[in-house]
């Protein structure tokens, strides 16, 4: 069975501070990782994702994560927090990316001034 | 090139009434995904379509979901009788292939039964 945990349903950041939303999967087999975002009145939209090549994966709008096998996680990061960062954050494990995504239960991200 | 789109982008029915949700995936997609956000859980499966075939549909709750894909394009998902635990966001996803491919979402329709 895979699942996936994010730890923090809310988290809020100061505009220009650092970014943390953890997630931590499990499975029996090497997994394909993924987060999302979604912003107020849109659908998921795909930020970075995992696929067995590099650990560190860049995506966009200066987000990136790492795969760390050892502690079973895969937190997102961003150096400098901006205002259009607010929305809510979602981490999904999969077996085989084209098959069915197991989600988190999201972590909304607050930005403030 | 156009998104994923769905339809509505809202509804509210009574306990007991039928709904009909649309989602039209991006041109070229052979594989098409339905999934479900009841408020306060995570997003879960429904299943999956690949081409007008079901390929997955573990995640579909009951016999009151039906889901149809004919000709392969658009999906159909009807949900009859409603009950008040159906209430919940349903959002589509295609996708070209299945390995390593991104799963592209539409904004879901917001439905809620009373």
């Amino acid at each position: 069975a895979q699942s996936v945990t994010q730890l923090g349903s809310h988290v809020s950041v100061s505009e220009g501070a650092l970014v943390l939303l953890r997630c931590n999967y499990s499975s029996s087999v090497p997994p394909y990782l993924f987060w999302y975002v979604q912003y107020p009145n849109q659908g998921l939209q795909l930020l970075l994702k995992y696929t067995s090549a590099a650990t560190l994966v860049k995506g966009i709008n200066g987000f990136e994560a790492e795969f760390k096998k050892s502690e079973t996680s895969f937190h997102l990061t961003k150096p400098s927090a901006h205002m259009s960062d607010a929305a809510e954050y979602f981490c999904a494990v999969s077996l085989n990316s084209g098959y069915a995504l197991n989600f988190g239960k999201g972590t909304s991200l607050l930005v403030t001034p | 090139e156009a998104g994923v789109t769905q339809f509505p982008s809202h509804s509210v029915i009574e306990k007991g009434q039928t709904v009909t949700l649309r989602c039209d995936p991006i041109s070229g997609h052979d594989n098409l995904y339905w999934y479900r956000r009841v408020m306060g859980k995570e997003i879960k499966f429904l299943l999956h379509f690949v081409k007008e075939s079901k390929q997955d549909e573990s995640g579909m709750p009951n016999n009151r979901f039906l889901a149809e894909r004919t000709g392969g394009t658009y999906s159909t998902l009807k949900v009859q009788p409603a009950e008040l635990e159906d209430s919940g966001v349903y959002f589509c996803a295609s996708s070209q292939g299945t390995l390593q491919e991104t799963q592209y979402f539409g904004p879901g329709t917001r439905l809620l039964v009373l």
